[in-house]
């Protein structure tokens, strides 16, 4: 039972480029979510999704995309990478009434 | 919309001794959930307790409890016997019964002293 797993660890994109931030999770959760933390500070909802083929936006979905074609899977696009969108990206799901279970993160720069 | 507030950014405490770390929330809503998770430097999130709202008997998980207060919309994380790992930065998050997402608060970052 991995829970959430995220791939890349780490990345650097030049700006402009795109990339795919990849979540699974084994947990048969309905929901996922995509964080963003910027240094010393909270998280921001990006993304989320109550279930196969619903997605919604958060706090701060601009520049980002997501797709839910399966329960495992919700992965992140960027488009036109900037320097703002430089963090730590988090993946959680949850089921409907409990906590939410987290990646371990993707640390992006963008230069 | 709910909004959650953590109004110490940073705390500290001996090791040893006892440190709360507050949390207040709005909301209109008469049932909801209520959690405190840790990020440590390793970055990951780690659950620490939960609370249903319609449990009047306050959380306690170990060296870890909470002060539950419905009326006040107060949910402060009390953690006793305090140790080294224990230093990491605290967040607070409330959930609504049938919503999808959660939200969080800004984080206190607790720094624990030898």
């Amino acid at each position: 039972n991995a829970g959430v797993t995220q791939t890349p660890k780490f990345r650097i994109l030049k700006i402009g480029q795109s990339m795919t931030l990849q979540c699974t999770q084994d947990m048969n959760h309905n929901y996922m979510y995509w964080y963003r933390q910027d240094p010393g500070m909270g998280l921001k909802l990006i993304y989320y999704s109550v279930g196969a083929g619903i997605t919604d936006k958060g706090e701060v979905p601009n520049g980002y995309n997501v797709s839910r074609s399966t329960t495992e899977d919700f992965p992140l696009r960027l488009e036109l990478a900037a320097p703002s969108q430089t963090s730590v990206y988090f993946c959680a799901s949850s089921s409907s009434r409990d906590e939410q279970y987290f990646g371990p993160g993707t640390r992006l720069t963008v230069t | 919309a709910q909004t959650v507030t953590q109004s110490q950014p940073e705390m500290s405490v001996q090791e040893a001794e006892t440190v709360t770390l507050s949390c207040t929330y709005d909301t209109s809503e008469s049932d909801y959930y209520l959690f405190w998770y840790k990020q440590p430097p390793s970055r990951q999130m780690i659950l620490v307790i939960r609370q249903e709202a319609y449990k009047q008997q306050n959380a306690t998980e170990n060296r870890f409890s909470v002060n539950f207060q419905k009326a006040a919309k107060s949910f402060s994380l009390k953690i006793s016997d305090s140790q080294l790992g224990d230093a990491a930065m605290y967040f607070c998050a409330y959930r609504s019964l049938n919503a999808g997402k959660s939200t969080f608060g800004d984080g206190t970052t607790l720094t624990v002293k030898p």
